[in-house]
């Protein structure tokens, strides 16, 4: 299968500690973004990449996420002395395009549950 | 702020029924406008990605329309089948999309 892979599936966690997130794009594919997704809500916009340049990251992002692409190819999004809040789904997606018809390209996510 | 609204939030149909959503969005400044169907434990997957006001897209038994003018689109499932049953999400491209909350929709045999 050569999709978006993500890496745990499930995560849980304890209050105060870090975690780390891995996410395999497409191969070919150049723009990888990450998304954020809780209960009721469509997914939240985190942050992307085109290549190993991240280009965008959202205002609501607080210091203790950081996310990088080393080379261009995965990328990896930890979150530092995680809070019950970061409790959601991290989904990872890819394109190849950044152009009106770019069609995103999703992982199954990581499920991060913060007790 | 970027608002895109769906409605309904969940809808419950019996199987061979028809049926819609609407996603609602800024029309001003309008480059794309996405719907993803994201079943359990899967991956949201695209459906279509429409740039031109007064398109119609069609996939199978899923068809969906466009008015950039006015902020609107709709999906359309005939004769909805059991596996249909998933969330749709309509997400509008501004500099990135930017999705709404989806319809979750349950189709009983």
């Amino acid at each position: 299968d050569t999709g978006v892979s993500q890496d745990p599936r499930h995560k849980i966690t304890k209050r105060g500690q870090n975690v780390t997130f891995r996410c395999d794009p497409i191969s070919e594919h150049n723009r990888l973004y990450w998304y954020r997704q809780t209960l009721g809500q469509g997914p939240e916009f985190l942050t992307y990449f085109q290549n190993e340049a991240q280009l965008e990251k959202s205002r609501l992002l607080s210091d203790r996420f950081s996310a990088e692409r080393p080379k261009g190819s995965f990328s990896t999004l930890e979150i530092q002395r995680t809070e019950q809040g970061d409790s959601a789904m991290y989904l990872c997606a890819s394109s190849t395009r950044g152009d009106a018809n770019e069609k995103l390209f999703f992982g199954s996510g990581t499920q991060l549950s913060v007790l | 702020i970027l608002n895109v609204e769906q409605s309904p939030q969940s809808l419950h149909v019996q199987e061979g029924d028809s049926t819609n959503f609407t996603c609602s969005f800024p029309s001003s400044n309008f480059y794309a406008l996405h719907w993803y169907r994201w079943e359990t434990a899967k991956s949201p997957e695209a459906l279509f990605v429409m740039t031109l006001n007064g398109d119609e897209k069609k996939k199978g038994r899923i068809s969906a329309t466009l008015n950039t003018k006015e902020g609107y689109s709709y999906l359309y499932i005939k004769g909805s089948q059991p596996e249909d049953s998933a969330t749709y999400l309509c997400a509008f491209r501004y500099n990135k999309l930017i999705f709404g909350a989806g319809t979750r929709l349950a189709v009983h045999p």
